[in-house]
């Protein structure tokens, strides 16, 4: 079956511009969860979701950083007034449930000019 | 909160050698360790995993061993091949609660010559 689809796989921004990034779980996947990841490093949690709501956001930077799912399903990582330090890969991952393994996409990288 | 070293950062193996990658944990309540493959430009995969209850698991050609005294875990990869080569990430679950985020290690670099 499909795994997790990540859109765009690349994106180019500039500084102080605003950014969405997309993920589709896996089908029937209920847990879903935002890591990112810079250059030689492994990555980072920012956000986990269970259903629609956000069980665990302690990982996102700073105020700038929000994340949605609103039907329980696809998810959308939105990054305001973006910074430079802000580029990496953002990966989104799923699980079938809480607790269980986790299943990567393939990333998006973020490039802010 | 939960700190995962790995070591080596990067490892060159002959094709058919064994691979080793160690990672060490700092948090005792820690109880799920999975460990990744990460090709260039692709998202990491899940290759094999193994919680606290059991000592060693094996895949084929893959195996992990825990030891949860000394709070280290291992990946050991024998008759490796090319394709084997990739950056592998071993993790530790953060327990307590409602949370199941995984903290990564740094990564080793895996680099089978043929």
């Amino acid at each position: 079956g499909a795994g997790v689809s990540q859109t765009p796989s690349n994106k180019v921004t500039e500084k102080g511009k605003y950014v969405e990034l997309r993920c589709d779980p896996i089908s029937g996947h209920t847990a879903l969860y935002w890591y990112r990841q810079s250059l030689g490093q492994g990555p980072e949690f920012l956000i986990y979701f269970q259903g629609t709501g956000a069980a665990d956001d302690s990982g996102l930077p700073n105020d700038r950083f929000f994340a949605v799912r609103p039907e329980g399903s696809v998810s959308t990582l939105k990054i305001q007034r973006t910074e430079r330090g802000d580029s990496a890969v953002y990966l989104c991952a799923s699980s079938s449930r809480m607790g269980t393994s986790l299943f990567f996409g393939p990333g998006t990288r973020l490039t802010v000019l | 909160g939960e700190n995962v070293e790995q070591h080596p950062s990067t490892l060159s193996v002959q094709e058919g050698d064994s691979a080793v990658i160690k990672c060490t944990y700092s948090d005792s309540a820690s109880n799920y360790f999975p460990w990744y493959k990460q090709e260039l430009g692709k998202g990491p995969q899940l290759i094999i995993d193994i919680r606290s209850n059991v000592g060693e698991k094996k895949d084929q050609r893959i195996a992990v061993t825990l030891n949860k005294t000394a709070k280290h875990f291992s990946l050991h990869i024998t008759e490796t091949q090319p394709e084997d080569s990739a950056v592998y990430f071993c993790a530790a679950q953060e327990s307590g609660g409602s949370n199941y985020k995984l903290t990564f290690g740094k990564g080793t670099l895996l680099t089978v010559n043929p």
